[in-house]
């Protein structure tokens, strides 16, 4: 296990259209998290997974976005009719919550760059 | 809310100078942790150096250091010896404490593109 992976790394798309991404993370993380980087921004919080269980999520997304993380293994993020402003780079990153509450730090993946035609 | 503000979108530094990024954070919390993440071109985000706020003494990591500021809610990096393969995107980010409850999702600044000019 190298680290976490994304893919696709590149998906273009038609405004209207469904797009699924995955993310599979270090392999012993239990925390799991997807941020949305839109050009010249830091990355912003979408959700963040405990194991299976999805227990935070932010304003930003819509009823639109769905994430899943079954058997608190890979997961995936789902966007349904796909605007123009979806158009981002997705990031997961994971990291491993301890016993006592000592978390690791997060580690990313290369993204997938979302573009929305 | 806690947010993270880079006053500098660009900076640039000769090959074997020393360069300092600018942080600046907003929270009332008084434990917390703050990073600094190097997001080179098209490559994943890795981490460059990370402090605990409760901890007095500035964090290094070889060629990389902090100046963190508490009172003043500062976390700038020293980056000494610029090589080329540090030109990146640089950000600031905050993460809460465990303890405190919650996601511990990172807050992210905008960033700094660093250029490092040989």
């Amino acid at each position: 296990d190298t680290g976490v992976s994304q893919d696709p790394r590149h998906k273009i798309t038609k405004r209207g259209q469904n797009v699924t991404f995955r993310c599979d993370p270090i392999s012993e993380h239990n925390r799991l998290y997807w941020y949305r980087q839109t050009l010249g921004q830091g990355p912003e919080f979408l959700t963040y997974f405990q194991n299976e269980a999805q227990l935070e999520k932010s304003r930003l997304l819509s009823d639109r976005f769905s994430a899943e993380r079954p058997k608190g293994s890979f997961s995936t993020l789902e966007i349904q009719r796909t605007e123009q402003g979806d158009s981002a780079m997705y990031l997961c990153a994971s990291s491993l919550l301890g016993a006592g509450g000592s978390n690791t730090e997060a580690f990313f993946g290369q993204g997938t760059r979302l573009t929305v035609v | 809310a806690q947010t993270v503000t880079q006053s500098q979108p660009e900076m640039s530094v000769q090959e074997a100078e020393t360069v300092t990024l600018s942080c600046t954070y907003d929270t009332s919390e008084s434990d917390y942790y703050l990073f600094w993440y190097k997001q080179p071109p098209s490559r994943q985000m890795i981490l460059v150096i990370r402090q605990e706020a409760y901890k007095q003494q500035n964090a290094t990591e070889n060629r990389f250091s902090v100046n963190f500021q508490k009172a003043a809610k500062s976390f700038s990096l020293k980056i000494s010896d610029s090589q080329l393969g540090d030109a990146a995107m640089y950000f600031c980010a905050y993460r809460k404490t465990f303890h405190q409850g919650g996601s511990e999702k990172l807050v992210f600044g905008k960033g700094t593109k660093l250029t490092v000019n040989p």
